[in-house]
């Protein structure tokens, strides 16, 4: 069974930048046509996707986040990162990593809580 | 970017009684690139219905999934006490790749 952790800092000062990581066990992270996502979801509100990396390290990125995000890979230590530049109080959310298989995600972290304050 | 829209977006229902969920796409969306997941307090998303009909392992065959081209609809029939949670459809398309519904309610 694939477990996913996500882990970093639970606050974030306003415009400095958020790094977390995603630890992948069970698997291999490059095995199996998959591709590893972040997604997010502000308190008491619904997800947002962010974006993807590909075992080939392609990504995508969510339009809206775009100019801030940068996701990365190591497959030495089976895990993936986010990088969320510029932060501020709107940033403030719960932080999902999740496997994407097809079109859907199948396996997900219990989330990083993150808060942006001063 | 395709925008989904779920109705209601609370449905009080009883233990034992059926549920329907809607999920409305703004632009045609295949049916493989459509999912549904459960979300209850404090924990992750799980994923219930991919390909817009297919369960997901492990998920009871209480849940089934249907739809086509911008309305799809997510049914549970005999609603358990564990079934009351939030909710999501999700797309995957092109720009960007992947957007969810707001989610319902479903709550006794």
């Amino acid at each position: 069974q694939v477990q996913l952790q996500e882990s970093g800092p639970g606050l974030v000062k306003p415009s400095e930048t958020l790094s977390l990581s995603c630890s992948v066990s069970g698997g291999s992270i490059n095995s199996g046509n998959y591709y590893w996502n972040w997604i997010r979801q502000p308190a008491g509100k619904g997800l947002e996707w962010i974006g993807r990396i590909y075992t080939s390290g392609s990504t995508n990125y969510n339009p809206s986040l775009k100019s801030r995000v940068s996701i990365s890979l190591d497959t030495s230590k089976n895990q993936f990162s986010l990088r969320l530049s510029s932060m501020t109080a709107a940033d403030t959310a719960m932080y999902y990593c999740a496997r994407g298989a097809g079109a859907y995600y199948d396996f997900w972290g219990q989330g990083s809580l993150v808060a942006v304050s001063s | 970017e395709i925008v989904l829209t779920q109705s209601p977006g609370t449905l009080a229902l009883s233990p034992g009684e059926r549920a329907t969920l809607s999920c409305r796409a703004s632009q045609t969306v295949s049916n493989i690139h459509l999912a549904w997941y459960q979300q209850k307090p404090g924990q992750a998303p799980r994923l219930l219905i991919y390909g817009a009909s297919r369960r997901a392992t492990g998920i009871p065959d209480r849940f089934s999934g249907s739809g086509s081209g911008t309305d799809f609809t997510l049914t549970i029939s005999g609603l358990e006490p564990e079934d009351f949670a939030m909710y999501y459809c999700q797309q995957h398309g092109s720009s960007p790749p992947s957007t969810f519904g707001q989610g319902t309610r479903l709550e006794i």
